[in-house]
């Protein structure tokens, strides 16, 4: 089955020892994105590749940085993490063409972020 | 600033019942809404879409509709069965935009047997 996977499922850190988090798909879909959701909160979107062009949401912190190797990977690299980084990280992927309902996001299950 | 809104961090249901999830809205530029749903250790999965030139969008026990003058929308689930205990999330989107969903909080929903 065509899918998204996130490696590992969960990550422990340490405070200020960077952390490298990744996404693979097998859907061929030429946007991927990278969201943050902090307990009982709303998936927040970080970033997001459009084909190789790197689209940054203004209000990501400079701590998170991500690469996009090929159309199938996509790697969210941590800085330096504190401790309210910690949260669940969940990767998307998408089709921008055709109509919208083919715009539909496909998520991973996410890696789990501990940061000690 | 949240534009999205599930003011209901929880419902629990009987089977059989009807469950209704809502959702709130204040960005007018929203004009595509979308449901998605999440199981335990298990990303986010879509459910069910609305485009804001309709009202009402079914697909089998699932009906979404849509209060563009409230900036509401709200998901049915008629019957509602014990597999459908999941967290629902609400998310937004322009139809002019391929990307950029902003997902509300989500909505716990139980159904006991």
């Amino acid at each position: 089955d065509a899918m998204v996977i996130q490696n590992p499922r969960y990550q422990v850190t340490q405070f200020g020892k960077p952390v490298t988090l990744s996404c693979s798909q097998t859907l061929n879909h030429n946007v991927m994105y990278w969201y943050q959701q902090k307990s009982s909160q709303a998936p927040k979107l970080l970033f997001h590749y459009y084909d190789k062009d790197f689209n940054n949401e203004a209000d990501t912190p400079d701590n998170f940085q991500s690469r996009r190797p090929n159309t199938s990977f996509c790697f969210l690299d941590i800085r330096s993490p504190g401790l309210g980084d910690a949260a669940m990280y969940l990767c998307a992927t998408s089709s921008s063409g055709g109509t919208v309902v083919k715009n539909i996001q496909y998520f991973g299950a996410g890696t789990r972020l501990s940061v000690l | 600033d949240q534009q999205v809104k599930q003011n209901s961090p929880s419902l629990s249901v009987q089977e059989g019942r009807i469950s209704i999830l809502n959702c709130d809205y204040t960005n007018s530029m929203f004009d595509y809404f979308l449901w998605y749903k999440k199981y335990p250790a298990e990303g986010p999965t879509f459910l069910i879409s609305i485009s804001s030139i309709k009202d009402k969008n079914e697909d089998g026990r699932f009906t979404v509709f849509l209060n563009k003058s409230a900036k509401h929308l709200s998901l049915h689930i008629v019957p509602s069965q014990p597999g459908d205990s999941a967290v629902y999330f609400c998310a937004a989107k322009r139809s002019t935009s391929y990307g950029k969903l902003t997902f509300g909080q989500g909505t716990i929903l139980t159904v006991h047997p």
